[in-house]
């Protein structure tokens, strides 16, 4: 089955600085990859998502790009704020519907 | 946007009692629901995917005499956890799509066995 690897799992950035998180999975046909974002006590919230067919997807603060050949996808968030702390996972799926979740990145923003 | 709605947010019960645990999708139809297990710190671990009007798909070592789920319509699944026991405690999360849509996750349920 895949397996998702993600990568820091804990990481502090001063406000304002940017923050990556990078995941690598190993099934090449996985084909759809999601980002969400968990606050403390509350549900995941989809933040980004990518699919195969996109190297690259930008929504404001938060891109996310996708590398198909070495089977890695990052999440870049830019200009990171006090509210942009929370644990982040990624994950992947075939057709979007089994998701192989990676094992979170606590991100924390230093005011 | 897509939203899921879980209830109850926090459960605490005896051992031995069985809990439902509710999700429903506001302003969508599910064709499809999950039901995620998440301990303390870690990640989020697939228990079973559920289409409206059929049986669960129950991932492996996960008990189905345990963990009932029901998807009988198109915006609202249950879990109940039977005859819970503190090593059942943790927090359950359910996620629903309609499609090929993304998944939407509820806020979840922490459930503590005393």
């Amino acid at each position: 089955g895949e397996n998702v690897e993600q990568h820091p799992s804990t990481l502090s950035v001063q406000e304002g600085d940017s923050a990556v998180i990078k995941c690598t999975y190993s099934d090449s046909a996985s084909n759809y990859f999601p980002w969400y974002k968990q606050e403390l006590g509350k549900g995941p919230q989809l933040i980004i998502d990518i699919r195969s067919n996109v190297g690259e997807k930008k929504d404001q603060r938060i891109a996310v790009t996708l590398n198909k050949t070495a089977k890695h996808f990052s999440l870049h968030i830019t200009e990171t704020q006090p509210e942009d702390s929370a644990v982040y996972f990624c994950a992947a799926s075939l057709g979007g519907n089994q998701f192989y979740f990676g094992t979170g990145t606590s991100l924390t923003v230093i005011p | 946007g897509a939203v899921v709605s879980q209830h109850p947010s926090w459960v605490i019960c005896k051992s031995g009692t069985s809990v439902k645990i509710e999700c429903r999708s506001l302003d969508f139809q599910a064709t499809t629901m999950f039901w995620y297990r998440q301990f303390p710190k870690q990640s989020l671990m697939l228990m079973a995917t559920s289409n409206e009007g059929s049986k669960a798909t129950y991932e492996q070592g996960v008990e189905k005499d345990k963990f009932l789920i029901n998807h009988a319509s198109l915006t609202l699944s249950t879990l109940t956890v039977t005859s819970a026991h503190p090593e059942d405690s943790s927090f359950y999360i359910c996620s629903a799509r309609m499609g090929g849509q993304p998944q939407h996750f509820g806020d979840g349920t922490r459930l503590s066995i005393l």
